[in-house]
């Protein structure tokens, strides 16, 4: 049973261009969470999707920032016109029931790191 | 300071000694996770203890967790150099965000051979 896919593992940008990072759950799994890390920090919540639903995208900017999780293929966060700040590695997790009531564990990716020059 | 954070920041002990990592939190939670990370890659579940739990085991780790006093402690024992990474806690509050993981800012674990 492979363990959640992401990738590219390393993405460079220049600012204002657009970055698509994907994230495939494990086999079974239909929650996924997006999470950031900057340097020197810990992981910090983005947002939680179902197939085809955002649950809570509290943890997202406003701006610039979207994610989907559609019925077929994998969930994407897309960041569009990057900036410099948007640099640090964004990580996927995803759990088989999502954890709303339950206590299930994220299981997690490898991550994507995202460098805007 | 802020939910999940890791006390020492850095921590370094020969191989075959102990470690022990502490985290400290400030709001009611559902659950608090213990995850590594080694330098660059992903992260890496060690252990997950529940709100109504006070110590659990899985192989060399022992956690144990106060909700008293909103901490808990990861014990690495017997510590061999593969075990140099990044320790995070991660707590999932108690109400219907239990899903959001809040992580501190990890221990740097460093064991010398």
């Amino acid at each position: 049973n492979a363990g959640v896919m992401q990738n590219p593992r390393h993405l460079v940008r220049r600012r204002g261009q657009e970055a698509r990072l994907r994230c495939s759950p494990m086999k079974g799994h239909s929650h996924v969470y997006w999470y950031r890390q900057l340097p020197e920090e810990g992981l910090k919540f983005m947002v939680y999707l179902q197939k085809e639903n955002i649950i809570d995208e509290s943890g997202m900017p406003k701006e610039r920032f979207s994610a989907e999780f559609p019925k077929e293929g994998p969930s994407i966060l897309r960041i569009q016109q990057v900036v410099r700040g948007d640099s640090a590695a964004y990580f996927c997790a995803s759990s088989p029931r999502g954890s709303r009531g339950a206590t299930d564990t994220q299981y997690f990716g490898p991550g994507t790191r995202l460098t805007v020059l | 300071s802020q939910q999940g954070e890791e006390d020492p920041q850095a921590l370094s002990i020969q191989e075959g000694e102990n470690a022990t990592m502490n985290c400290s939190y400030k709001t009611s939670i559902n659950n608090l996770q213990w995850y590594r990370q080694n330098s660059g890659r992903g992260l890496v579940h060690l252990i997950l203890i529940r709100s109504n739990e006070r110590e659990k085991h899985s192989g060399r780790l022992r956690v144990t967790l106060d909700t008293s006093k909103k901490s808990s402690s990861l014990l690495i024992t017997a510590s061999r150099a593969a075990d140099t990474a990044s320790y995070f806690c991660a707590t999932a509050s108690s109400g219907g965000s239990n899903y959001k993981l809040t992580f501190g800012k990890g221990t740097l674990l460093t064991v010398n051979p």
